[in-house]
């Protein structure tokens, strides 16, 4: 199993763009999580999703940002427009809410709004 | 709400030195504590969780309620020690983390 599958690995565009993230879950894993991780502020939690249902998003920072979760096996974290404020690491995480919930980590999405 | 301090940004100990990474937690019910590490170059992980009570590659982890801390220690720090560690805290029947800033360990030869 190739684990968390995130794309792109790198991301530059400039303000006002608009940004797609992409995170392919385990197969068999029925909760995902979003969290962005900056110097500032750390890793935070995004939201997050139970069998593709949106079950916490106080974490999204503004209403630039959504989230879908179509399918099982695909979820996606968009920002319109982008700031240069969004510059972060952003994390994609699963896990099975059935069992010890470990959360698996993706390799992250480095973004950059120039 | 919940929070998760780690005071140290950075850790520096020699090969061989006992390592104690800080992690303090303030959650007003029963909270799950967790360890993650990231290696460079390599995800995150997690390293131990305060409910299995087990030891990870010569790493243990005691919750203390009355203190609401979850010290990560090792007595004999080894080079391949050297990462991101990464405190986590889950509460509240939820399935979110709340994680702390983090420390970097560097372990000197």
């Amino acid at each position: 199993d190739a684990g968390v599958i995130q794309s792109p690995r790198h991301e530059v565009t400039e303000m006002g763009q608009e940004v797609t993230l992409r995170c392919k879950p385990i197969s068999g894993h029925n909760s995902l999580f979003w969290y962005r991780q900056t110097m500032m502020r750390g890793l935070e939690l995004l939201i997050y999703f139970n069998n593709n249902v949106p079950i916490d998003d106080s974490g999204m920072p503004e209403d630039r940002f959504s989230a879908k979760m179509p399918n099982a096996s695909f979820s996606t974290l968009k920002i319109q427009p982008s700031e240069p404020r969004d510059s972060a690491v952003y994390f994609c995480a699963s896990s099975y809410a059935g069992g010890p919930r470990e959360q698996y980590f993706g390799p992250g999405t480095r973004l950059t709004v120039t | 709400a919940q929070r998760v301090t780690q005071p140290e940004k950075l850790l520096s100990v020699f090969k061989g030195a006992p390592v104690e990474l800080k992690c303090n937690y303030s959650y007003s019910g029963s909270p799950e504590l967790f360890w993650y590490v990231q290696y460079s170059r390599q995800r995150l992980q997690l390293l131990l969780r305060h409910i299995s009570r087990e030891s990870i590659k010569g790493f243990t982890a005691d919750l203390n309620k009355g203190e609401t801390s979850f010290h990560l220690k090792k007595p004999f720090a080894q080079e391949e020690d050297s990462a991101m560690y990464y405190c986590a805290l889950r509460g509240g029947g939820a399935d979110g983390l709340t994680f702390g800033k983090g420390t970097h360990l560097i372990i000197q030869p």
